[in-house]
């Protein structure tokens, strides 16, 4: 069965660097999303992506964030200048649509990111 | 907006026994509804939708949940509980006129399922 991957599974960072977060979506999908969990608190949305443009965004998703989807494949997540309060699990997801059977959203596993 | 309440943050219940996890929802719309599961240290995995139709909706793993308008709830249950069923359980909802294109699930805080032999 198709799945969302996502790469690293865990990332350690130091306040202010860059980090990139790294998703390949199941490969007919044409919907991709970012979410995000800090730990104990519930799952948030972030930003939502579509035909390369952003669809949807969150309070959240401010400009030290910024998606991508580089090639036919991947679709990242870079945060530009990481803070304290980014340590999250950042989950990636995809859907093949939006509406009826098509918008289920299929997660992946999940990047762990620690900000020291 | 749209929000989604689950009141319980763990539920104990003894393998075989029927399960609940309760779910309400705010929209202003109709609702789309989700259930979700996540096992420790892995994704959500995703386990049955309401969209329109029936109001009882089957999913994976042998869950099923009803859609109760008038008590705007989304209440995911099992008749026989697993202790494999022990999880942490997410409902989430959509309002489809609020969110567009975007698609947006608001979560609710989950609920830990704990099934005792």
């Amino acid at each position: 069965e198709p799945e969302v991957t996502q790469t690293p599974s865990h990332q350690v960072t130091q306040m202010g660097q860059e980090v990139i977060l790294r998703c390949v979506p199941i490969s007919n999908h044409l919907y991709f999303y970012w979410y995000r969990q800090i730990l104990g608190q519930k799952v948030e949305f972030l930003v939502s992506f579509y035909n390369n443009e952003i669809s949807e965004k969150s309070e959240i998703f401010d400009d030290q964030f910024s998606v991508e989807r580089p090639d036919g494949s991947n679709f990242t997540l870079k945060i530009r200048s990481t803070k304290l309060e980014d340590s999250a699990m950042y989950f990636c997801a995809s859907s093949f649509g939006t509406s009826g059977s098509q918008e289920t959203q299929y997660f992946g596993p999940g990047t762990r990111l620690l900000v020291l | 907006a749209q929000s989604v309440a689950q009141p319980e943050d763990q539920v104990n219940v003894a393998e075989g026994n029927p399960l609940t996890v309760k779910c309400t929802y705010s929209v202003s719309g109709n609702p789309y509804l989700f259930w979700y599961v996540q096992y420790p240290n892995r994704g959500l995995q995703f386990l049955l939708k309401y969209i329109t139709g029936d109001n009882l909706v089957k999913g994976s793993y042998g869950f099923e949940a009803e859609f109760n308008k008038s008590q705007t709830s989304f209440h995911l249950k099992k008749p026989s509980a697993l202790v494999s069923d022990s999880a942490l359980y997410f409902c989430a909802v959509r309002d489809p006129i609020l969110t567009g294109g975007g698609n947006k699930l608001t979560f609710g805080t989950g609920t830990q399922l704990k099934v005792e032999l």
